[in-house]
């Protein structure tokens, strides 16, 4: 079946500094991406929709400066969290539409100190 | 806009007990409804589906309806075993004006299955 590589799975990083995420299909092609951040005991929040070869559409609210989007090829869209402070430490999950539905990524669990 | 109401958790049931975990959606058009299941530490995973009205998904002794009339997609399972200890989402999707469709979830609902 359609399978979502993310990377890393964790990561804790000094306040100020920069964290890239890695979301790979594995088996697919995936011409859009979803990038989703998940508070403790909340839902998935849709931050930005990633389009191949265009830019990201972003939802209300979400700063697309400091949440960099590339999705530069048909198998790789990444998300690069600028600047990180303690407050963006998170749980950040990638989904890709796959031919019979969404397929999701394992998530990366941000950490800032 | 769009939404997904779920029952709030943690609910917490006894091995062989009965689920009944409750999802109500408000929608403009005609959505095709899922349930997600995220063990701890991991992402998301599908655990069923349901594209039209009365259409029934099932997996894994899980089940759940498609209710046009009541706006309604409720998860259930006959006998919980303790491996089933996870969060499940309830989600919705819809085809978006300029094509493509996004999702939509509910906040998820904690089930702790005990011995």
């Amino acid at each position: 079946g359609a399978v979502v590589s993310q990377h890393p799975s964790w990561v804790i990083c000094k306040s100020g500094t920069s964290v890239k995420i890695e979301c790979r299909s594995l088996d697919f092609q995936a011409t859009t991406m979803f990038w989703y951040r998940q508070f403790p005991k909340q839902s998935l929040m849709l931050m930005a929709t990633s389009n191949e070869g265009s830019k990201a559409t972003y939802e209300q609210g979400v700063e697309k400066d400091k949440f960099l989007i590339n999705h530069a090829s048909l198998t790789l869209s990444t998300l690069t969290v600028t600047s990180a402070h303690p407050e963006d430490s998170s749980f950040y999950i990638c989904s890709a539409q796959a031919q019979y539905g969404y397929t999701f990524g394992s998530g990366t669990r941000l950490t800032v100190v | 806009g769009d939404s997904v109401t779920q029952m709030e958790g943690p609910v917490t049931l006894s091995e062989e007990a009965c689920l009944t975990i409750n999802c109500t959606y408000t929608a403009t058009g005609y959505p095709s409804l899922f349930w997600y299941v995220q063990y701890p530490g991991e992402g998301l995973q599908l655990l069923l589906k349901a594209t039209k009205a009365d259409d029934k998904g099932s997996n894994k002794g899980f089940e759940a309806t498609y209710r046009k009339e009541t706006t309604s997609f409720h998860l259930e399972k006959g006998s919980v075993q303790v491996s089933d200890s996870a969060v499940y989402f309830c989600a919705l999707a819809l085809i978006l004006t300029g094509g493509g469709n996004k999702l939509t979830f509910g906040t998820g609902t904690q089930l702790k299955v005990e011995l």
